[in-house]
């Protein structure tokens, strides 16, 4: 039963314009979400986390949004830049125990 | 300042071949985590160490174990491989588990033919 899922394999998106990208738990002991990109042949790099006590996190040009009532997460890239173009993670993690569970990931692609 | 170093970067064994994957980190991390990626799948985890001496399960356990060394290394050991366990596998280090932002590894890419 898949507790993390990321619904969209995939998402194109014009340079300069916002990437929206969306994740859905089915956990609800979970009150921890990170999101994570990854670019091939590396390992996946920390982008930005939220805790369950907030609905919105900010750093730079990405901003996550938490609707705790929906179990969904989102998180926002404005504006879009090709460096941006990766496979992006979401991963969430609760009280009970120390595991992290990841979803399968949305590959981004940034068109010029 | 290496971070998560996972040896070896690539492997091929037979089926019924064993192996053991190491990992090493140096931030001084508690948790340790064992991750597997592949096609369509994402990342599921396989075993994680919350901290020194313990270590439990995560989603895809069966056909491994694992030996958290000390709290620096955290090996993963594959009895008998099979071709279903082809896969790239990641080591990651938190600092303080499940509320701290995973550090990876740049991965070991294992074929078992």
């Amino acid at each position: 039963d898949q507790q993390v899922k990321q619904n969209s394999p995939s998402l194109s998106v014009q340079e300069g314009r916002i990437s929206i990208l969306n994740c859905d738990y089915t956990n609800s002991m979970f009150d921890y979400f990170l999101w994570y990109k990854k670019y091939p042949a590396e390992g996946p790099t920390f982008l930005i986390s939220i805790s369950s006590i907030k609905d919105k996190n900010e750093d730079g040009r990405f901003t996550v949004f938490l609707n705790k009532s929906a179990k969904h997460l989102s998180l926002h890239i404005v504006p879009s830049q090709p460096g941006d173009s990766a496979v992006y993670f979401c991963a969430a993690s609760g009280r009970r125990d120390d595991k992290i569970i990841f979803g399968k990931g949305t590959r981004l692609h940034i068109l010029p | 300042n290496a971070g998560v170093t996972q040896t070896p970067k690539f492997q091929v064994l037979k089926t019924g071949q064993s192996m053991t994957l190491q990992c090493a980190q140096d931030m001084n991390h508690n948790s340790m985590y064992w991750y597997r990626q592949d096609p369509g799948m994402g990342l599921r985890l396989i075993y994680y160490s919350a901290s020194e001496g313990t270590t439990d399960k995560g989603e895809v356990p069966n056909g491994y174990n694992v030996s958290r060394l000390n709290k620096r290394e955290f090996s993963l050991r594959l009895e008998s491989a099979a071709p279903s366990q082809t896969s790239v596998y990641f080591c990651a280090s938190s600092e303080d588990g499940r509320y701290s932002p995973l550090h990876f590894g740049n991965g070991t890419r294992l074929t078992v033919t």
